[in-house]
């Protein structure tokens, strides 16, 4: 069954400093979305990507995020200056048609701590 | 802005027992409802969903979810749980026609004594 993989299972990184997320989402999926889960709390949505841009961001998505489909395959996720609120499991999700008519296939998630 | 909410964050059943796992949102228009779960060291994954029609539907592993619009709901449901039902359970929405996101509501983590 085809999947949706993150990598790295698990980041730790210093307060400041850039962190890439990477996901390979399913190969005929055509949206891409970010989501997160602070410990404790809900899953949030972050972002969504099609046709090589985003198509549509929460307010959470500000300037220290971007997202990327570098080639055919890889879709990340870069913070640019991790704060300690960053700290959080980070999921990356896809689906074939657009999120009204389509499910979202998840990642495992990235576990990214910031210290 | 839609919301959900998950009214259980923890329960605890043996096996056998039925199981219902309550779910409520908030938005004035057209959803789709969806129930995720996540095994333990797993990804989520798409129990059921609703889109429309018959507001009983059925999905994977023996669940099924009722859809009650008059009271904003959908309630997972199971007759009879098993060991290896223990996961968290998330209730999601997606506001039709106001873009792609899925709202999730808080996760309710179930796990089933043997």
């Amino acid at each position: 069954e085809p999947e949706v993989t993150q990598t790295p299972s698990h980041q730790v990184t210093q307060m400041g400093q850039e962190v890439i997320l990477r996901c390979v989402p399913i190969s005929n999926h055509l949206y891409f979305y970010w989501y997160r889960q602070i410990l404790g709390q809900k899953v949030e949505f972050l972002v969504s990507f099609y046709n090589n841009e985003i198509s549509e961001k929460s307010e959470i998505f500000d300037d220290q995020f971007s997202v990327e489909r570098p080639d055919g395959s890889n879709f990340t996720l870069k913070i640019r200056s991790t704060k300690l609120e960053d700290s959080a499991m980070y999921f990356c999700a896809s689906s074939e048609l657009e999120g009204s008519g389509s499910e979202a296939f998840f990642g495992q998630g990235t576990r990214l701590t910031v210290v | 802005a839609q919301s959900v909410s998950q009214h259980n964050h923890h329960v605890i059943l043996s096996e056998a027992a039925s199981l219902e796992l309550g779910c409520n949102y908030s938005y004035g228009g057209t959803v789709n409802l969806f129930w995720y779960v996540q095994y333990p060291g797993q990804h989520l994954q798409l129990l059921l969903k609703y889109f429309s029609g018959d507001p009983l539907v059925k999905g994977i592993k023996g669940f099924e979810a009722e859809f009650i619009k008059s009271k904003f709901s959908f309630n997972l449901r199971k007759p009879s749980v098993q060991w290896s039902d223990t996961a968290e359970y998330f209730c999601a929405v997606n506001a039709v026609n106001a873009g792609n996101m899925l709202t999730f509501g808080g996760g309710t983590r179930l796990m089933v004594k043997p």
